[in-house]
């Protein structure tokens, strides 16, 4: 079975501050999907990156950054130098050999000024 | 190009009625997906239509259906409807290619609320 963890419920940061959102995945499959995505309190999903299976480079995206370890089944987001707009809830997906999003439980950040 | 719409936004309606959602995807985008979310159960998928077929389903009752339209618009509805489905109903449009495709990006509409009382 497919499943996401994200632990962490909510964060508070004061703006500036870095922050490490976590997600853990659990899947059988071989080749999969994972992703990020932002909710705003306006509801929509905000796309923020994906990474497959095959692809462990972490990869950062001017102050985002994420790191996939496979040996962890992580695949964490950090935002550098926080600042208010962060604020949101951050939802981690998993997909499989279908385009079948498995979310997280997300994690609300609130960012402080 | 215009993103994914969802109409209505806001809904109110009671115990025992249906009701009835539409979502209109990405132009040139053939596959749709809904989603339930709700604060105890988080995001939930419920089903993926691609060309008209149900492709894909998840774990919710019969109550829960959907249809697809030959210009891939998507309406879901729900019958006899009970407070615990009062939910925030996203939609999500990708280009939905046939099988043994890579993952095809999803793009998310802002939502239906729906309020049972």
């Amino acid at each position: 079975a497919q499943k996401v963890t994200q632990a962490q419920t909510e964060i508070s940061v004061v703006e500036k501050e870095d922050v490490t959102l976590d997600c853990v995945y659990e899947t059988r499959d071989t080749t999969y999907y994972l992703f990020w995505y932002k909710q705003p309190p306006s509801g929509e999903l905000v796309f923020l990156i994906r990474r497959n299976s095959f692809d462990e480079q972490n990869e950062i995206s001017g102050r985002y950054s994420w790191n996939f370890q496979k040996s962890t089944s992580s695949f964490n987001f950090t935002i550098t130098a926080s600042q208010v707009v962060d604020s949101a809830v951050y939802f981690c997906a998993l997909s499989g050999v279908t385009d079948k999003l498995i979310f997280g439980t997300g994690t609300r950040l609130q960012v402080f000024p | 190009k215009a993103g994914v719409t969802q109409t209505p936004r806001y809904l109110i309606k009671t115990r025992g009625q249906q009701v009835t959602l539409s979502c209109s995807p990405i132009s040139g985008h053939r596959s749709v997906s809904w989603y339930q979310q709700t604060p105890g159960q988080g995001l939930q998928f419920l089903f993926e239509y691609f060309s008209e077929t149900q492709r894909n389903k998840g774990n919710f009752p019969g109550r829960f259906s959907g249809r697809q339209f030959s210009n891939s618009r998507s309406e879901m509805n729900v019958s006899t409807l009970e407070l615990g489905d009062s939910a925030l109903y996203l939609c999500a449009s990708s280009l939905g290619q046939g099988a043994g495709r890579s993952y095809n990006e999803q793009f998310f509409g802002p939502g239906t609320r729906l309020t049972v009382l």
